[in-house]
C-alpha cells in the first residue's frame, strides 16, 4: 500500500513564476492537508480540503496561493509569483475517510523542495 | 493563534540513554500526536494519543496524553544510532495539526 506521493520532490523557480506542487493521498484517503516548513522550524498548517472542496484555508495566504483537490487526480498546490519567501518545504498529509475532529493520524508525505531564485 | 512550546530544542546524549522530552500549551487538544522527522524526508507518525491520561507505549518509545489535555510528552529508553532525527508534538484541535519547534536529538555511539 503506496503512502502518501509527493512531486516533484524538489522545484526552482525564478522570482515571478509559477510553482505547482502535487501531492496523492494514500490509498482510501479522501483527506488531505497542506503544510509548509521552513528550516529548522515545525510544520504550519495551510489548508485542509476534501474532494472538490476546501473545508479549511485560514493557513494560506491570502494572495498567490491557491488549492484544489478535484474529483480525479491528485491534490495540487498552486504558488503564482512566486518570490524568495516562499522559498521551503512543502508537505502534504492525508487521513481516512470518516474522519472526525480530534481524531488525528495524519500521515505525510516527503515534502517538496520549493527554491526560489 | 495556537502554540505549542517543544523542549528542550535540542539533546546529545550518549547510546543507550534514555530520553525525555515534552510539550505545553496554552489551548487545549483533543488529540496529540508524535512524529519524527528524518533529513529531506517527511514526518513518520510515532505514538498518537486520545484520551487525557493515556498512556501509550510502541517498543521503545512511551508517550502520555497529559490530564489538562495541554501538555504531552514522549520518552524514548536505551537509545540506538537510529532513534537520531527531530522529535516534533503536533496536538489537534479542528481537523489541522498545530506543531511544536521540535527536538533535534544527537546520540554519540
Amino acid at each position: 500500500n503506496a503512502g502518501v506521493m509527493q512531486n516533484p520532490r524538489h522545484l526552482v523557480r525564478r522570482r515571478g513564476q509559477e510553482a505547482r506542487l502535487r501531492c496523492s493521498p494514500m490509498k482510501g484517503h479522501s483527506h488531505v492537508y497542506w503544510y509548509r516548513q521552513l528550516p529548522e522550524e515545525g510544520l504550519k498548517f495551510m489548508v485542509y480540503l476534501q474532494k472538490e472542496n476546501i473545508i479549511d484555508e485560514s493557513g494560506m495566504p491570502k494572495e498567490r496561493f491557491s488549492a484544489e483537490f478535484p474529483k480525479e487526480g491528485p491534490s495540487i498546490l498552486r504558488i503564482q509569483q512566486v518570490v524568495r519567501g516562499d522559498s521551503a518545504a512543502y508537505f502534504c498529509a492525508s487521513s481516512p475517510p470518516g474522519f472526525t475532529s480530534g481524531s488525528g493520524e495524519q500521515y505525510f508525505g516527503p515534502g517538496t523542495r520549493l527554491t526560489v531564485t | 493563534g495556537q502554540q505549542l512550546n517543544q523542549s528542550p530544542q535540542s539533546m546529545f546524549i550518549q547510546e543507550g540513554e534514555d530520553v525525555s522530552m515534552n510539550c505545553t500549551s496554552s489551548s487545549i487538544f483533543n488529540t496529540w500526536l508524535w512524529y519524527k522527522q528524518d533529513p529531506g524526508e517527511g514526518p513518520v507518525l510515532l505514538i498518537a494519543l486520545y484520551k487525557a491520561g493515556e498512556l501509550t507505549s510502541n517498543g521503545r518509545l512511551t508517550a502520555q496524553f497529559g490530564i489538562t489535555r495541554k501538555d504531552s510528552f514522549l520518552n524514548i529508553s536505551a537509545s540506538i544510532p537510529s532513534d537520531v532525527g527531530i522529535y516534533f508534538c503536533a496536538g489537534q484541535g479542528a481537523q489541522k495539526l498545530v506543531f511544536g519547534q521540535g527536538t533535534r536529538l544527537t546520540i554519540n555511539p
